[in-house]
């Protein structure tokens, strides 16, 4: 199966701030997803970006499936954005199980 | 409109018993999942089943056995408690023709095993 780095594992960031997170993976992937799970343990789903960059408010991401990585881009933080970020990645397109990385732990300071 | 629903949230119960968790999908997605999330957070694939056919078995016990009734449900069941079971268990689903093949997540069962 895959191998799924994650980095930094954490960050301390004042509010305000912005931050850069980054996983690569050890082979091609097909489905590629950022989770956010929050102080109460809920995964909510940020993007899912096989290739290419989104945008979703304070939140981008950019996959370079050639180059087997991703960066999830977070500004501006807030408080609310402290948690763990997942990142997670499929060998094939759908039917397959997803492999995580270890997670990054933020945690924003006011 | 919950997407992905799973009961109970918290189960606290003690070694050597049998205990089943329940989830639940509206997404109209053919295929669904366990994760076991251990202390340390790390999120690992247990199950999957399409259309009611188990599709991926990891290397799990065979104290847990799913069942899939239907293709919006997907249940745990787990005999013989241990210590090491203790976890959250996270149930997912997904499109897996016609895509895209996103997978979300229910809100977890978190399992404490005393």
């Amino acid at each position: 199966g895959i191998q799924v780095e994650q980095s930094p594992p954490d960050l301390i960031l004042q509010e305000g701030a912005n931050s850069t997170l980054r996983c690569n993976f050890s082979d091609s992937v097909n489905n590629l997803q950022w989770f956010h799970q929050n102080p109460w343990g809920q995964l909510i789903n940020l993007f899912y970006i096989p290739s290419g960059t989104k945008q979703n408010g304070r939140l981008s991401a950019t996959t370079v499936a050639t180059e087997r990585y991703s960066l999830l881009y977070i500004s501006s933080s807030q408080t609310t954005d402290s948690g763990v970020y997942f990142c997670a990645g499929e060998l094939y397109f759908g039917n397959e199980k997803l492999t995580f990385g270890t997670g990054t732990r933020l945690t924003i300071i006011p | 409109d919950t997407a992905v629903s799973q009961t109970p949230k918290y189960l606290v119960t003690q070694m050597g018993n049998d205990k089943s968790i329940k989830c639940e999908q509206n997404l109209g997605h053919d295929t669904m999942y366990w994760y076991k999330q251990d202390s340390k957070k790390f999120l690992k694939i247990m199950f999957s089943y399409n259309n009611k056919e188990l599709i991926i078995n990891e290397t799990v016990p065979n104290r847990f056995s799913p069942k899939s009734p239907d293709k919006a449900h997907l249940n745990l069941h787990i005999n013989s408690l241990e210590l090491g079971d203790s976890a959250v268990y996270f149930c997912a689903s997904s499109r897996t023709s016609g895509g895209p093949y996103e997978q979300y997540f229910g809100p977890g069962t978190r399992l404490t095993v005393t």
